[in-house]
Parts: structure tokens; C-alpha cells; sequence
């Protein structure tokens, strides 16, 4: 099946830092969405991108669709203490089913 | 304004025993969908639902696995038989469904079933 690489793995970072995470593919998909997950909770939906080259903001959170179809990246500016969590990436083909997920990177902000 | 419902959220049993694991979507979807959460990993894809019918379950186990969405009710997955492997949170996750805009197919989760096998 198609595989997600999700990096960095970890990242821990100062508040106030801007952070930057990618996931790549070697397949094409049709629908780019990143996920943050808090301990004990389920995912929560982010940014939902649905075409090449497209760009979303949600606060401070960007996300970009790549051109290729194959990678997309969650941009966070200005961190908070509270963004502290693990973000996945998905990509999803042509069916509702087919999604898949990335290994997650797990966001550490020291106050 | 619910979002996707699931108990229980803490869930122990000994091995050999049945585990039931019940998912209520947004009120509105009527798609549902299965996965797997070991710790430290991404979420793997275990069957995708629509009401009284499976559509996918490629990622579900052939053995001890069995997963519904009634007419009327809650999702349920059903593990047989548990075994330790079997620890793992389940979360479902519901969407209204395939339509035109891509934007119905958006998956929402719900906060888990965490599940231990002694």
C-alpha cells in the first residue's frame, strides 16, 4: 500500500519558534489533511486540502497540497505552549477509505 | 452539536474474553470508518462502513474481527477472543459521505476506545 514519510519524528523547540513538518509519498494523492493529537484524545482535524499547489491558513497554522501530489507540509508560527502534541498527516486516494496516515511528529514547546 | 461518540474509553479484558467497541457518527454521516492505533505510530485502517453494509475491511483481521453498522444503533467492532496483541486504541471516525464537494468525505474522529488485554 502507499506509504507516508512524516518528518521530523520529534521536534522540541522554544515558544515563540516557528515550526515547519512534511510528509512525502511515493503515490499520488487526491486530498492532503493534517491532524493534531493530544494523549488520550482521538484526532482533530486541522487543514483539509483538496487541490495541487493549494495553500490553507488556520490561524497559525499553513498547510500546503505539493504540486506533485505526492508531499505536503504544516507550517506553525509563533508556537504556544498549548500546540504541544502529535500532528499526523494524511493522505487520502480516490476512495473514502483509502487514507493513509504518517507516523506523526511529536511537537514539544518549552515555555 | 456532537461530534463522533465511542465507549467505552477505557476497556480491559483477559484473554480469551469478547471485547465490544461502539461508535456513534455525527448525527448526519452516514459513513463510518474503523482504525488501529498502536503506541507510537500513526493510525492504521481496519473497515469502512455505510448503514447495514461493509464496503471495505482489508485492514481488519480475518480471524476474530467482525465489524457492523446497523440500520438503527451504534458501529460496533467486535473482537473475539482476545489476545495481548489486541491492546491498542481503536478510534472511529465518521464522514457524510462521498458526494460532489470533497469536502463531505472528511473524516472526524472520535476520542477512543483504549483497549488492554491482561
Amino acid at each position: 500500500g502507499q506509504q507516508l514519510n512524516q518528518s521530523p519524528q520529534s521536534m522540541f523547540i522554544q515558544e515563540g519558534e516557528d515550526v515547519s513538518m512534511n510528509c512525502t509519498s511515493s503515490s499520488i494523492f487526491n486530498t492532503w489533511l493534517w491532524y493534531k493529537q493530544d494523549p488520550g484524545e482521538g484526532p482533530v482535524l486541522l487543514i483539509a486540502l483538496y487541490k495541487a499547489g493549494e495553500l490553507t491558513s488556520n490561524g497559525r497554522l499553513t498547510a500546503q497540497f505539493g504540486t506533485t501530489r505526492k508531499d505536503s507540509f504544516l507550517n506553525i508560527s509563533a508556537s504556544i505552549p498549548s500546540d504541544v502534541g502529535i500532528y499526523f498527516c494524511a493522505g487520502r486516494g480516490y476512495n473514502n477509505n483509502d487514507m493513509r496516515f504518517g507516523a506523526g511528529t511529536r511537537l514539544t514547546v518549552k515555555p | 452539536n456532537a461530534g463522533v461518540m465511542q465507549n467505552p474509553r477505557h476497556l480491559v479484558r483477559r484473554r480469551g474474553q469478547e471485547a465490544r467497541l461502539r461508535c456513534s457518527p455525527v448525527k448526519g454521516h452516514s459513513h463510518v470508518y474503523w482504525y488501529r492505533q498502536l503506541p507510537e505510530e500513526g493510525l492504521k485502517f481496519m473497515v469502512y462502513l455505510q448503514k447495514e453494509n461493509i464496503i471495505d475491511e482489508s485492514g481488519m483481521p480475518k480471524e476474530r474481527f467482525s465489524a457492523e453498522f446497523p440500520k438503527e444503533g451504534p458501529s460496533i467492532l467486535r473482537i473475539q477472543q482476545v489476545v495481548r496483541g489486541d491492546s491498542a486504541a481503536y478510534f472511529c471516525a465518521s464522514s457524510r459521505g462521498t458526494g460532489f464537494y470533497k469536502s463531505t468525505d472528511t473524516q472526524y474522529f472520535g476520542p477512543g476506545t483504549r483497549l488492554t488485554v491482561l
